[in-house]
């Protein structure tokens, strides 16, 4: 149980286009999700987080016009990355938690790998 | 803020040994959890094991073993019996009262035969 799909895995796309990214929780529903950056030999980095019907809570440095995040549902949360310039290429990965987890913990998607040319 | 210290960026060991990751962490909260994940080339993050910081018994998942202790803020990772699927990097994270993660910069783990 507690899986979490991302698609697509990977994708590639032309600088100033717009990309989005998919966060499902398959079988439980998430109160909150969350996006992580990944970049090459680098450890995580949180995004934002958000619940479900709410605006996103960005983290400090991170552009909220740039990545917008769409929670539309209790198992769907979506970024998209606007107008995306070489420097967005990365590794984005989401996660999901529910109240009453076992730790607390939030449940890792598969990830996507953006490049952009 | 909360901070994740992994020291070690790279780490061998030989297969069939044990080997200890560390990790140690700076918060004023009094309630937050410890994880450990597992990142293989793949990309996903695979979750080991979860230490609470009110679990008196130090957390074990089959081969793995966190060795917590509280008062000097470390949570290092013990895998015993190393196997060559354990190469992978290695990140220590830790949730706060707000259910936020927040994750170390991460250990690379070479087994050798």
């Amino acid at each position: 149980g507690a899986v979490v799909s991302q698609h697509p895995s990977w994708v590639i796309c032309k600088s100033g286009t717009s990309v989005k990214i998919e966060c499902r929780s398959l079988d439980f529903q998430a109160t909150t999700m969350f996006w992580y950056r990944q970049f090459p030999k680098q450890s995580l980095m949180l995004m934002a987080t958000s619940n479900e019907g709410s605006k996103a809570t960005y983290e400090q440095g991170v552009e909220k016009d740039k990545f917008l995040i769409n929670h539309a549902s209790l198992t769907l949360s979506t970024l998209t990355v606007t107008s995306a310039h070489p420097e967005d290429s990365s590794f984005y990965i989401c996660s999901a938690s529910f109240y009453g987890s076992s730790y607390n913990e939030q449940f890792f998607g598969p990830g996507t790998r953006l490049t952009v040319l | 803020a909360q901070k994740i210290t992994q020291t070690q960026p790279g780490m061998f060991v030989q297969e069939k040994e044990a080997v200890t990751l560390d990790c140690t962490y700076d918060t004023s909260d009094q309630s937050y959890g410890l994880f450990w994940y597992k990142q293989p080339s793949s990309g996903e993050m695979i979750f080991l094991i979860y230490q609470g910081s009110y679990d008196e018994q130090n957390a074990t998942e089959g081969r793995y073993s966190l060795n917590f202790q509280k008062a000097r803020k470390s949570a290092n990772l013990v895998i015993s019996a190393s196997q060559l699927g354990d190469s992978a990097m290695y990140f220590c994270a830790m949730r706060d009262f707000n259910n936020d993660m927040r994750f170390g910069a991460g250990t690379r783990l070479t087994v050798k035969p």
